[in-house]
C-alpha cells in the first residue's frame, strides 16, 4: 500500500517561501510509470493543481501560479518537495501531495492526508 | 473560477439514485480528455472513485458509475447510503496556450436525507 505524508511549517509569513516535503513509502519515486504531484485546497477556490514531477526530473506547473512554484525530487530518499515563493494570504490552503498513475490515464490514485499552511504575519 | 462546472449540492433518500454532472468545454472534456471522479469525506483527502471516465478502482462498489459525452460527464450513485454523504469532485485536463494542466470541478456536496 502506497503511503504519502506531507511535512513542513504550518505558518509562513507573507512574501516568504513556502517549503513542503512529501515522503513516499510503499512505492518508489523512481518508478517511470508515475508522476508526483502537489495539489492544494481552499474554501474559496476548491482543489487546485500546482504541479508535478517525474523521476527523470521533468516538471509541469499550473500556469496560474506564474512561475512561483518549483518541485524537486530526491529518489534516493523517496521524497519530493514544493517551494512556493512570494506567498500571500491567498496561498493559505491545505496542501496535498499525490501520486499520479500514468498506467490508468494519469489519475491521482494515492493522496497524502494534507497539511494546512497559513500565510500570516 | 473552475473551468469545470458542477452543481453545488445534490440529495436523495436512502436507496434512491443521485446523479452529479460535470460540464466543461472544448478545451477539456470536449477535447476527449479523460474525466476522473473523487470522493472527499470531511477532514480527509480526496479518494479516487472513478478513473478513465467509467472505471472503478478495486474496492469501489458498483453502486457508483460514470459516463462522459461531448463536453460533459456525470457520476451516478444508486442505492444511496448514509456513508455516501461527502463531497464529490470531477477532474480532467485543460489545454491552453500555456500548455496542458489538470483541472478540478468545484465539488458537489451529496446529502442523504
Amino acid at each position: 500500500q502506497v503511503h504519502l505524508q506531507e511535512s513542513g511549517p504550518g505558518l509562513v509569513k507573507p512574501s516568504q517561501t513556502l517549503s513542503l516535503t512529501c515522503t513516499v513509502s510503499g512505492g518508489s519515486t523512481s518508478s517511470t510509470d508515475h508522476y508526483w504531484n502537489w495539489i492544494r485546497q481552499t474554501a474559496g477556490e476548491g482543489l487546485e493543481w500546482i504541479g508535478r514531477i517525474h523521476t527523470t526530473k521533468s516538471t509541469n506547473y499550473n500556469p496560474s501560479l506564474k512561475s512561483r512554484a518549483t518541485i524537486s525530487i530526491e529518489t534516493s530518499k523517496s521524497h519530493f518537495s514544493l517551494n512556493l515563493t512570494s506567498v500571500t494570504a491567498a496561498d493559505t490552503a491545505i496542501y496535498f501531495c499525490a501520486r499520479e498513475d500514468g498506467l490508468r490515464g494519469f489519475v491521482f490514485d494515492y493522496w497524502g492526508q494534507g497539511i494546512l499552511v497559513t500565510v500570516s504575519s | 473560477q473552475s473551468v469545470l462546472t458542477q452543481p453545488p449540492s445534490a440529495s436523495g433518500a436512502p436507496g434512491q439514485r443521485v446523479t452529479i454532472s460535470c460540464t466543461g468545454s472544448s478545451s477539456n472534456i470536449g477535447a476527449n480528455y479523460d474525466v476522473h471522479w473523487y470522493r472527499q469525506l470531511p477532514g480527509t483527502a480526496p479518494k479516487l472513485l472513478i478513473y478513465g471516465n467509467t472505471n472503478r478502482p478495486s474496492g469501489v462498489p458498483d453502486r457508483f458509475s460514470a459516463s462522459r459525452s461531448g463536453t460533459s460527464a456525470s457520476l451516478a450513485i444508486t442505492g444511496l447510503q448514509a456513508e455516501d454523504e461527502a463531497d464529490y469532485y470531477c477532474q480532467s485536463y485543460d489545454s491552453t496556450l500555456s500548455g496542458l494542466h489538470y483541472v478540478f470541478g468545484p465539488g458537489t456536496k451529496v446529502t442523504v436525507l
